[in-house]
Order: structure tokens, then sequence, then C-alpha cells
């Protein structure tokens, strides 16, 4: 099976500006995760989404929102940007019944 | 809330000797689950063994073991013959089964020296 793939790899945008991240999960995984991963934060939980709906969000602004596709294919979005947005972008699939999380490459996001 | 915490920022270890990795963690659920994670420069996240709560048996998955003390929150990993491929930032991770989401701790960068 193919893993978790996300796109793009690498993004530099500007503050001020929205950006779009997109993850596809492994075939067959309902439940995608976000996660921001900063050198200051470390690793936190942004939401997680089963059959399209948004089951739990974590301490993040308004800002940052997300939404799964009926192929379970997940975007996240995050509009005005700011400085401190820049991190990688972790997505992660779970199948059905099971709590280990499978993660994509990330997305590298550099806002300037 | 459910914290984790890894005390060892860093850890150097000779290659094929025995490492072991710290962590420890706060829950007042009863039904939970631990990981850890491996994040090469590449920084894709890697699965290295899980562990369930309600299991005594200290999971097990090739060079790597866990040390799972449930009444003392403590979750170390241990690799045995280490490799340079080791080589990798360490996460130890919570599943909170009722927000759905992993807890990851601090991280610990290992070193293998050759």
């Amino acid at each position: 099976k193919a893993g978790v793939t996300q796109t793009p790899r690498y993004l530099i945008k500007t503050r001020g500006q929205q950006v779009t991240l997109s993850c596809s999960p492994i075939s067959g995984h309902r439940s995608v995760s976000w996660y921001q991963q900063t050198p200051g934060q470390g690793l936190q939980f942004l939401f997680e989404y089963f059959s399209e709906t948004q089951r739990n969000k974590g301490n993040f602004p308004g800002r940052f929102s997300g939404r799964q596709f009926s192929n379970s294919r997940s975007e996240m979005n995050v509009s005005t940007l700011e400085l401190g947005d820049s991190a990688l972008y972790l997505c992660a699939s779970s199948p059905v019944g099971y709590h280990e999380q499978f993660f994509g490459p990330g997305t590298r996001l550099t806002v300037l | 809330a459910q914290t984790v915490t890894q005390s060892q920022p860093e850890m150097s270890v000779q290659e094929a000797e025995t490492v072991t990795l710290s962590c420890t963690y706060d829950t007042s659920e009863s039904d939970y689950y631990l990981f850890w994670y491996k994040q090469p420069p590449s920084r894709q996240m890697i699965l290295v063994i899980r562990q369930e709560a309600y299991k005594q048996q200290n999971a097990t998955e090739n060079r790597f073991s866990v040390n799972f003390q449930k009444a003392a929150k403590s979750f170390s990993l241990k690799i045995s013959d280490s490799q340079l491929g080791d080589a990798a930032m360490y996460f130890c991770a919570y599943f909170a089964q009722g927000a759905q989401k992993l807890v990851f701790g601090q991280g610990t960068r290992l070193t293998i020296n050759p």
C-alpha cells in the first residue's frame, strides 16, 4: 500500500496570505489528523477528521481550519499567515479500530 | 490533560551497544496506548513500537523493546545492537482516546558513534 502523501512538500508564503495543504491517507484509512511541528513548541495537535466530520480540534486560532472529503483526503487551510505559522505540518492517518497513526512526509511552510 | 515528558534532550551510544531512552507520562485514564516514533533527518515520522496499557507484557519489535511500568507511568525504549541508521529524534507519544489525538514528548536526539 502507498503511504500517506502530502502536497506540496515545501511552500513559501508571505504574511497575510493564505495557504492550503493537502493530505491523502493510506488506502482504507478513514481517520486523518494534522499536527504542527516547530522547534519551540514541538508537535502539537491541530485537528482530526473521520468520515468527513471533525471530531476534535487542538488549541489553535480560527485561522486554522480543515476539511475531509468523501474519499478521506483532507485539506488544511491557514488564513492570514503570520511569521509564527512557519512550521512542518504533518498529516497522519489511522485505520478504523486502531490507534496508531501513520505519518506523511510533511509540508514545510515558511512565512516571510 | 495528559502530558508526556522526555527528560533526555540528547543521547549518544556506540554502534552495536545498547541504549535506553526514558519517557514518563501523566494521565487519569486507565485505558490508553503508548508509542515510540522515530524522526530521522528526512523528517518522516516512523512508528517504532506500540504498547497497550491493558497489556502487562512489554512490547518488542526486533531490536526495539519497551519497559512499561504502568504504576510509575513510565515507558522507556531500549535499542539493542545500535546501528548507524538508528540515529534520529525519538518521540514518545500517548494516545488520548477521548480526544482522539497523540500527545508527544519533546523528543530525544539519538546519535550513534561509529
